[in-house]
């Protein structure tokens, strides 16, 4: 069955960085676009970025512009969020998802001093 | 960016039927912004409804229902259960920007 598979959170100081990952599985990753979602504790859900099935095109939220990058790696089956200058703004639970159908459960990011 | 709105909240009976909206800043929400819904539930990662305006899961209950209304995108529970109590969140895109979720509706079955 599909699984997606966040790592890489944790807590981070202000102004530093940090590099999320999305194991993907079960289903053909290279011929699908690939999105990063977070949640802000007790908030909503806010679109982050969005990769094409091939990389060839990439599209960010305003708020995560010139900071995040977001990268596939299609021979791992793997996504990458690399997420730099963070703010404590940037504290969340972040999901990868496969649309139309599948999220993962997600990785907590803390950014405090 | 654009602003996506959504009923922060709404109630509906057991058994009840109740319409959930989602409409853009840009103006009429249209098939071309391949309006999306998510249901979720308290400490639960979201899970996919509904997906280009209306095309259903084999996991989405056939009491759901998505389409265009009003120059909005749509949500439709008819028979509402216990179990759809949940956070409702729609997703459009815009071309060359990527998306945006509205802020969520809160259901409350009672």
């Amino acid at each position: 069955q599909v699984q997606l598979v966040e790592s890489g959170g944790g807590v981070v100081q202000p102004g530093r960085s940090l590099r999320l990952s999305c194991a993907a599985s079960g289903f053909t990753f290279s011929s699908y676009g690939m999105h990063w979602v977070r949640q802000a504790p007790g908030k909503g859900l806010e679109w982050v970025a969005v990769i094409w099935y091939d990389g060839s095109n990439k599209y960010y939220a305003d708020s995560v512009k010139g900071r995040f990058t977001i990268s596939r790696d299609n021979s791992k089956n793997t996504l990458y969020l690399q997420m730099n200058s963070l703010r404590a703004e940037d504290t969340a639970v972040y999901y990868c998802a496969s649309f139309p159908s599948s999220w993962g459960q997600g990785t907590l990011v803390t950014v405090s001093s | 960016q654009a602003v996506v709105t959504q009923e922060p909240s709404l109630t509906v009976s057991p058994g009840g039927t109740v319409t959930l909206t989602c409409g853009s800043s840009t103006g009429a929400v249209t098939s071309g912004h391949y309006p999306y819904w998510f249901q979720q539930k308290p400490g639960q990662a979201p899970r996919t409804l509904i997906y280009d305006t209306s095309n259903k899961h084999s996991w989405t209950p056939a009491r759901f229902s998505g389409s265009l209304l009003g120059g909005k995108a749509a949500l439709t529970l008819s028979g509402a259960q216990p179990e759809d109590e949940a956070e409702y969140y729609c997703l459009l895109s815009y071309s060359g920007a990527g998306g945006v979720f509205g802020g969520g509706t809160k259901l409350t079955v009672l």
